[in-house]
């Protein structure tokens, strides 16, 4: 069975710093990812995938992930945030063919400082 | 994408009876699925809900204390059996399979259980 790690359990930071959140995960064959974020009091939407193709992928609201297989690694960017991306932010994985089950890793919280 | 809405949006109910949760996704999905997403935590899938079948439950789930229905394509529901305050979580309905598996989320029932 596929797993998600997401190290950064809350992260920090001030306005127009740059942001990486990482997520590993740990499935032995080809997967699809997502980065889905929580703004709070509303519900999950969906950030950026990547099923296949370039391994940078450009989502919403600036942000991009990159893939790279060999380190099972699928790490969300934004050159600088704002305070609006406060929010939790969660990174899943599927494998590539079958019943279509998301593993979601623990999330992320991120705190933008004005 | 698709809307999913979700009723209730909150509930407070009683240690011993059950909630009955409604999904309705605005177009016709191949896969629904329910979550659990307790306090400071990441989702847990429940189960997937079969058009026409039973649902699939996922370890740690059972269909005594989730029964789950889904009669056609576009909604399903969860009920919460004999509750107890451990109960106490956030409810995510999601359909997939719409467009390269990509899969969107209502936006939750909270319940909290005395």
């Amino acid at each position: 069975a596929q797993s998600v790690s997401q190290h950064n359990h809350h992260v920090i930071l001030s306005e127009a710093a740059s942001l990486e959140l990482g997520c590993n995960y740990s499935y032995g064959g080809t997967v699809n990812l997502f980065w889905y974020v929580q703004y709070p009091g509303q519900h999950l939407q969906l950030l950026l995938k990547y099923f296949s193709g370039d391994p940078l992928v450009k989502g919403i609201k600036g942000f991009e992930a990159e893939f790279i297989k060999s380190k099972f690694s699928f790490n969300l960017r934004k050159p600088s945030v704002q305070w609006s991306d406060t929010a939790e932010y969660f990174c899943a994985v599927r494998p590539n063919f079958g019943n279509e089950k998301l593993t979601f890793g623990t999330g992320t919280r991120l705190t933008i400082i004005p | 994408s698709a809307v999913i809405s979700q009723k209730p949006s909150r509930d407070i109910c009683q240690r011993g009876t059950s909630l009955t949760i409604q999904c309705q996704v605005d177009s016709q999905v191949t896969m629904m699925f329910w979550y659990r997403q307790q306090p400071g935590q990441s989702l847990t899938l429940i189960a997937t809900a079969n058009q026409g079948s039973e649902a699939t439950y996922e370890s740690g789930f059972v269909i005594d204390k989730f029964p789950i229905s889904r009669p056609n394509l576009t909604f399903s529901t969860l009920t919460v059996s004999n509750m107890s305050p451990e109960d106490s979580s956030i409810y995510l309905c999601s359909a997939g399979g719409l467009v390269r598996n990509e899969q969107f989320f209502g936006p939750g029932t909270r319940l909290t259980v005395l």
